[in-house]
């Protein structure tokens, strides 16, 4: 099962919003409503953000949003802040390999 | 609240086993599902691994011939046994707590049926495979 396919950065000045693609196939991520998205700083343990494609673990920003539509899960930054520079990773399930992460995404606040 | 905690050696000989415990505190190990995650330096995140506390696994098919997930209820860890290490194997360590979720449309008895999501982590470990 190969990693989800994420753009290696995106940017954004702040207050406007960034959206980051997570893109795999109809076995992972177009076929289950079960794609979650994780926030790493530098040298840091990933913290999660979204889950089950959509959904925000309590204490996470509402700046955050995730969607889906066929094989690409997107994770949405709105009103960037300095404190939302950080690489993010989605995950989702794959069938016998049930958890397959994506490259990551480095995102730059401007 | 959940916290975890990984211990082990820093330095693994090429060949040789490595081996992670993952202590939980403020809350019990008999719940959930229990993952190790790795990432190497520079790179990306790896899913190893996962265990219930009912001792049942699944790992990635990509490293299954080598690793072993195993739990102790009565000291609330779980633990990893990575064999035959190669610098390959340089990465920091994670384990996690993995709130899974079954799957209904997915037959069990043919294919993996419980998706998941990671949290809380625990802080990471580096583990690096040199002679």
């Amino acid at each position: 099962q190969s990693a989800l396919t994420q753009p290696p950065s995106a940017s954004g000045s702040p207050g406007q919003s960034v959206t980051i693609s997570c893109t795999g196939t109809s076995s992972d991520v177009g076929g289950y409503n079960y794609v979650s998205w994780y926030q790493q700083y530098p040298g840091k343990a990933p913290k999660l953000m979204i889950y089950e494609v959509s959904k925000r673990p309590s204490g996470v920003p509402d700046r955050f949003s995730g969607s889906k539509s066929g094989n690409t899960a997107s994770l949405t930054v709105s009103g960037l802040q300095a404190e939302d520079e950080a690489d993010y990773y989605c995950s989702s399930y794959a069938g016998s390999n049930p958890r397959v992460f994506g490259t990551g995404t480095k995102v730059t606040v401007l | 609240q959940v916290q975890l905690q990984e211990s082990g050696p820093g330095l693994v000989k090429p060949s040789e086993t490595l081996s992670l415990t993952c202590t939980v505190s403020g809350g019990s190990i008999s719940s959930y599902f229990w993952s190790w995650i790795r990432q190497p330096p520079g790179k990306g995140l790896e899913w190893i691994g996962y265990i219930y506390y009912s001792g049942s696994t699944n790992y990635n098919p990509s490293l299954k011939s080598r690793v072993t997930i195993s739990l102790d209820t009565s000291k609330n860890q779980f633990s990893l046994n990575l064999s035959s290490v190669t610098a390959a194997d340089t990465a920091v360590y994670y384990c996690a707590r993995d709130l899974y979720a079954r799957i209904p449309e997915v037959d069990c008895s043919t294919t993996n049926c419980y998706a998941g999501w990671f949290d809380p982590w625990g802080q990471g470990t580096l583990v690096t495979v040199s002679s």
